[in-house]
């Protein structure tokens, strides 16, 4: 399969812990997205990387958000101290450059916070 | 600034019945327009999408969406319901230049009524 994969697809743990999430992109696709959804609401951009160049943070990601895609390859994003609200699911999407803007997605990383 | 309305978070139609779901965008340039669609457990998938030329664009399992610059509106439409159709519907809008990265309505859950 060479799509996008998550890992791992579903995450609880204690507030005031940090988790971390991977994103494997499709091979031949140098940008790479993180989104969070929350139930009842569309994706929310929180980042971009146009191979390892973190090129676009949301006013979404705060300090305790970190994301690194270290080789122009995978990319993780870690919370730190994680709140209740950050539960959601965080979605990871890639994409050529350029292009008609046509994102492709996994099927995402949920995470509970309790 | 770009956004995104889709009008309507419950739709329910009869098998076999039209379906329609609107979106509505707001952009400051010419945007590309977006419908994807996500099934229960798994990621978001791209159903049609505009770029340039024709308005009415067609996509897979049977939708058509029609691109309204004057009504700046995007609505999904499928002439006849199948039960698999039951899914969350995405309206999403991005820029036609830049880093390509979505912005989405708040989704559209569709029944479909045996």
């Amino acid at each position: 399969d060479t799509g996008v994969s998550q890992d791992p697809r579903h995450k609880i743990t204690k507030r005031g812990q940090n988790v971390t999430f991977r994103c494997d992109p499709i091979s031949e696709h140098n940008r790479l997205y993180w989104y969070r959804q929350t139930l009842g609401q569309g994706p929310e951009f929180l980042t971009y990387f146009q191979n390892e160049a973190q090129l676009e943070k949301s006013r979404l990601l705060s300090d305790r958000f970190s994301a690194e895609r270290p080789k122009g390859s995978f990319s993780t994003l870690e919370i730190q101290r994680t709140e209740q609200g950050d539960s959601a699911m965080y979605l990871c999407a890639s994409s050529t450059n350029g292009g008609t803007g046509e994102l492709f997605f996994g099927e995402g990383s949920r995470l509970t916070v309790l | 600034a770009q956004s995104v309305t889709q009008l309507g978070s419950h739709v329910s139609v009869s098998e076999g019945a039209l379906v329609l779901l609107r979106c509505n965008y707001s952009s400051s340039v010419p945007p590309y327009l977006f419908w994807y669609v996500q099934y229960p457990n798994q990621g978001l998938q791209l159903l049609l999408k505009y770029t340039t030329g024709a308005t009415l664009v067609k996509g897979i399992n049977g939708f058509e969406a029609e691109f309204k610059k004057s009504e700046t509106s995007f609505h999904l439409t499928k002439p006849s319901a199948h039960m698999s159709d039951a899914a969350e519907y995405f309206c999403a809008v991005s820029e036609q230049t830049g880093a390509n990265n979505l912005f989405f309505g708040t989704g559209t859950r569709l029944t479909v009524i045996p």
